[in-house]
């Protein structure tokens, strides 16, 4: 069985600030981790995944992601804010049977 | 690639009209989901299919849901008769075998049963 808690359901952060999205997990065994991105009345466009290769994952517009296994983790980062990142934030797990596992997911909003 | 691509962008009907649901997945991808989104209950998984069989539809609501995959390359929701709980926005996503693969998702289809 795999879960996936979301620790915020709302983020604010001003823009030019640091974004700390927090995602752990849990899996039997060693899961596949995604963090997925939702504008509003758009699909989910996947910003980046863990796979085992390395443990810092970067993605695209700037985010990055750590695993960290002891922590059984997955917090989504970036340096610098900017409002186009105003969206729903989804953290994903997946089993080895491609079945995945959403988290109920966190509004960014961006302050002027 | 065009993407997944879903119809219709919009469907508004009246309760008790059957409603249809349209995807076509990625050319070459072995898995199609479809989910629901609603505000009060996020994103819920309704059903997935491997090379076009359906593998779990644990999460389709009641009888009143159908889907079927035809084909590699088309796949439809059918909710008959529709009802006004239904309203929520569809989305289908395909993906390639292997847990590392992500999943691509359509825009989906915005359904309102009035």
């Amino acid at each position: 069985a795999q879960s996936v808690t979301q620790l915020d359901s709302h983020v604010s952060v001003s823009e030019g600030t640091p974004v700390l999205l927090r995602c752990n997990y849990s899996s039997s065994y060693s899961p596949s981790l995604f963090w997925y991105v939702q504008h509003p009345n758009k699909g989910l466009q996947l910003l980046l995944k863990y796979t085992s290769a390395a443990t810092l994952v970067k993605g695209i517009n700037g985010f990055e992601a750590e695993f960290k296994k002891s922590e059984t983790s997955f917090h989504l980062t970036k340096p610098s804010a900017h409002m186009s990142d105003a969206a729903e934030y989804f953290c994903v797990v997946s089993d080895i049977a491609g079945k995945s596992t959403f988290g109920d997911g966190t509004t960014l909003t961006v302050k002027p | 690639d065009a993407g997944v691509i879903q119809s219709p962008r919009h469907e508004v009907t009246e309760m008790g009209q059957e409603v249809t649901l349209r995807c076509k997945p990625i050319s070459g991808h072995d898995y199609l989901f479809w989910y629901r989104q609603t505000m009060m209950r996020g994103l819920e998984l309704l059903i997935y299919f491997n090379n076009n069989v359906p593998i779990d539809d644990s999460g389709m609501p009641e009888d009143r849901f159908s889907a079927k995959m035809p084909n590699a390359s088309f796949s439809t929701l059918k909710i008959q008769p529709s009802e006004p709980r239904d309203s929520a926005v569809y989305f289908c996503a395909s993906t390639l075998t292997g847990d590392n693969s992500p999943l691509h998702f359509g825009n989906g289809t915005r359904l309102t049963v009035t």
